[in-house]
């Protein structure tokens, strides 16, 4: 089983439409993130936390709510979606001890219409 | 702000045919930078982790090389299944979090 997992893995939705992305771990890691994945523009983050009490606003917040609901999980919404945020949207994770790498689920491939 | 650039953005290799790739970074005082494999379809897989100037970290055909403005990925005869998009991110002393190169998309031909 994958130690990341994001679901759904693709999804295709209409403008207007509310949006939840769910991620779960069980690495037992404290820090998690959200990042989209654009042709040419690379990862850029959109929210991280720390821990459970802990939310972050990162590059590109503006159009989407996060909730850490446990630990274990990590949730991105949009409320209204527009076509702009058609994207591929990872979910990672990290130990908070050190400079601990990151580690990527496989990702929501989500379209807006 | 930290920022990271990554090159050349694509690379085409013959099987066996040995080649680098590059990593430029500015960062206020680097606490890491770090490599990942990205298949297509799939999130970004860790490779290693570099905290300072001539550190090297080697895995099968890969070795990653660090100075004080850049980074290396060697590929030492490199097979069809080492195609892939190689990225590069880097942590600096003023952030919490990685800032991401856009990536190496790296062909390997039979």
């Amino acid at each position: 089983d994958a130690d990341v997992t994001q679901t759904p893995r693709n999804r295709i939705t209409k403008t207007g439409k509310r949006i939840m992305l769910e991620c779960s771990q069980t690495k037992g890691h404290d820090r998690m993130y959200w990042y989209r994945q654009d042709p040419g523009l690379g990862l850029r983050l959109i929210y991280y936390s720390f821990d459970v009490k802990d939310i972050n606003k990162g590059e590109i917040s503006d159009g989407y709510s996060v909730s850490r609901q446990a630990q274990a999980k990590f949730s991105l919404s949009l409320e209204s979606a527009i076509p702009n945020q058609t994207a591929l949207y990872f979910c990672a994770t990290s130990a908070s001890t050190g400079n601990q790498p990151q580690h990527f689920g496989d990702g929501t491939r989500l379209s807006i219409l | 702000e930290d920022q990271v650039t990554q090159s050349p953005e694509a690379l085409r290799l013959q099987e066996g045919e040995s080649s680098s790739l590059n990593c430029s970074y500015t960062v206020s005082g680097l606490r890491g930078l770090f490599w990942y494999r990205q298949d297509p379809g799939k999130g970004p897989e860790f490779l290693f982790t570099l905290y300072s100037a001539g550190e090297e970290k080697e895995k099968e055909r890969l070795k990653a090389t660090l100075t004080k403005k850049e980074s290396f990925l060697h590929i030492t005869a490199p097979k069809p299944e080492d195609s892939a998009t190689y990225l590069c991110a880097v942590i600096g002393s003023g952030y919490s979090t990685l800032t991401f190169g856009k990536g190496t998309m790296l062909l390997v031909s039979p």
